[in-house]
């Protein structure tokens, strides 16, 4: 099945602990991209990649990092969460940049104590 | 520079009755839009997309969306609302700068019995 998965689903942290969430796609899509959802804000991009080793900055990068080191995988590390970060994120991936459908996964809700 | 504007963030209508989700649209090119549907827990699913094709476009599950470049809208619309509609619609926009989505505000959908 064509998906877009993420991992974890739910996570509990403390402000300052490192974190990695997971993002994987079976398509083989180039265009991979996180997006954070916060009420009354729609979403927002946080980072995006248009191939393997490209990555740019999305309208809300601060706090963020992202590697895509394999075409599947694009993870999103906050290497020092604070409570401004909790939200709920999204991985999304499309064939190519550009006027194409974006996939999503799942979401993971996560909340910073 | 693009932009979108969902004009109302809740609507409420009764089973049966016509669905008007609004949604204006503002972009230097001829734009990508999009409507997004996302159920309560869960992701972002693609309802239709109009990429400079037919103006009026159809979706899944009955609904359609007509551009029109002279008002620079994008409405969605469902003849008949039925309860499992409920769900948070987004409009959005792809934009020429790496295949980034802008995202409306959002408007939740409530069908009544």
């Amino acid at each position: 099945e064509a998906q877009v998965t993420q991992n974890p689903r739910y996570l509990i942290t403390v402000t300052g602990k490192k974190l990695t969430v997971t993002c994987s796609q079976n398509m083989n899509h180039e265009y991979m991209s996180w997006y954070r959802q916060d009420p009354g804000l729609g979403l927002r991009q946080i980072y995006y990649s248009m191939n393997v080793e490209v990555t740019d900055k999305g309208d809300v990068p601060e706090g963020y990092k992202v590697s895509r080191k394999e075409k599947r995988n694009f993870p999103l590390i906050l290497e020092s969460p604070s409570p401004n970060q909790t939200s709920l994120y999204f991985c999304a991936s499309s064939p190519r940049q550009g006027g194409h459908e974006q996939f999503f996964g799942p979401g993971t809700r996560l909340t910073v104590l | 520079a693009q932009s979108v504007t969902q004009l109302d963030s809740h609507v409420s209508v009764s089973e049966g009755t016509p669905v008007l989700l609004r949604c204006n649209y503002s972009s230097s090119y001829s734009p990508s839009l999009f409507w997004y549907v996302q159920h309560p827990n869960k992701g972002l699913q693609l309802l239709l997309k109009y990429t400079s094709a037919a103006t009026l476009v159809k979706g899944i599950n009955g609904f359609e969306a007509e551009f029109k470049k002279s008002e620079t809208s994008f409405h969605l619309t469902k003849p008949s609302a039925h309860m499992s509609d409920a769900a948070e619609y987004f409009c959005v926009v792809s934009t020429n700068q790496g295949g980034k989505l802008i995202f409306g505000q959002g408007t939740e959908l409530s069908v009544k019995p």
